[in-house]
């Protein structure tokens, strides 16, 4: 039973075309993020949402698009993709309960063309 | 805003030796965690550090955490080949906003 599973596990896509990534996490966790990591493995935060309040934007282009429909769904729409946009991304959770732990899902690996 | 550094990026190690991968960080950090990742796949969590002088273990790896030198440390005993994999360091920028290290990539060599 995964605890934060994301679909798809991979998207190969041309370039100006729109995508979605989808989150679930099944831990009852409040707060939910998105991550992407480069081909270098350098990790970077782009948003998170805490009860479906988005909390952390980092300065990421406004093509990308969360969407948070309730506690346990975290969605990424991606519009226009570009060839930088290539990466996975990842989505996790956490609770102050459990030490801010982040538990993250298994990847989505984005490759524009 | 915090600044999260490991050291080495990269280590090859003979299987049985020691070693240590030191994480850096910039700024006061309520916690600091330790991840791992292995190839292809996605990162579990290793240890959460709480507190100055806090030290946790699990097997062959003992984290530390040294709040003063804004240093944590994680130290690798008699490694083996399965603990090959890439470890991040992480703190906290402010609540929910985690900032991981470059990462340590280590290959255990038989």
């Amino acid at each position: 039973d995964t605890a934060v599973s994301q679909t798809p596990k991979y998207l190969v896509t041309q370039m100006g075309n729109d995508k979605s990534i989808k989150c679930e996490q099944n831990l009852g966790h409040d707060t939910m993020y998105w991550y992407k990591q480069d081909s270098k493995k350098f990790l970077k935060i782009m948003f998170s949402y805490n009860n479906k309040e988005l909390i952390i934007n980092e300065t990421v282009p406004n093509r990308f698009s969360p969407k948070s429909p309730d506690k346990a769904h975290l969605n990424l729409h991606i519009n226009s993709l570009e060839l930088g946009d290539s990466a996975v991304y990842f989505c996790a959770s956490s609770q102050e309960t459990d030490l801010y732990l982040v538990y993250f899902g298994a990847g989505t690996r984005l490759s524009v063309l | 805003e915090l600044k999260v550094e490991q050291n080495p990026l990269f280590l090859s190690m003979q299987e049985g030796k020691n070693y240590t991968i030191y994480c850096n960080y910039s700024t006061t950090s309520d916690r600091l965690y330790w991840y791992r990742q292995d190839p292809g796949k996605s990162l579990e969590s290793l240890f959460v550090l709480l507190s100055n002088g806090a030290v946790k273990q699990e097997g062959r790896l003992m984290a530390s955490l040294d709040t003063k030198a804004r240093l944590s440390t994680l130290h690798i005993t008699a490694a083996v080949h399965d603990l090959s994999a890439t470890y991040f360091c992480a703190g906290e920028s402010g609540t929910y906003k985690y900032i991981f290290g470059t990462g340590t990539r280590l290959k255990v060599l038989a």
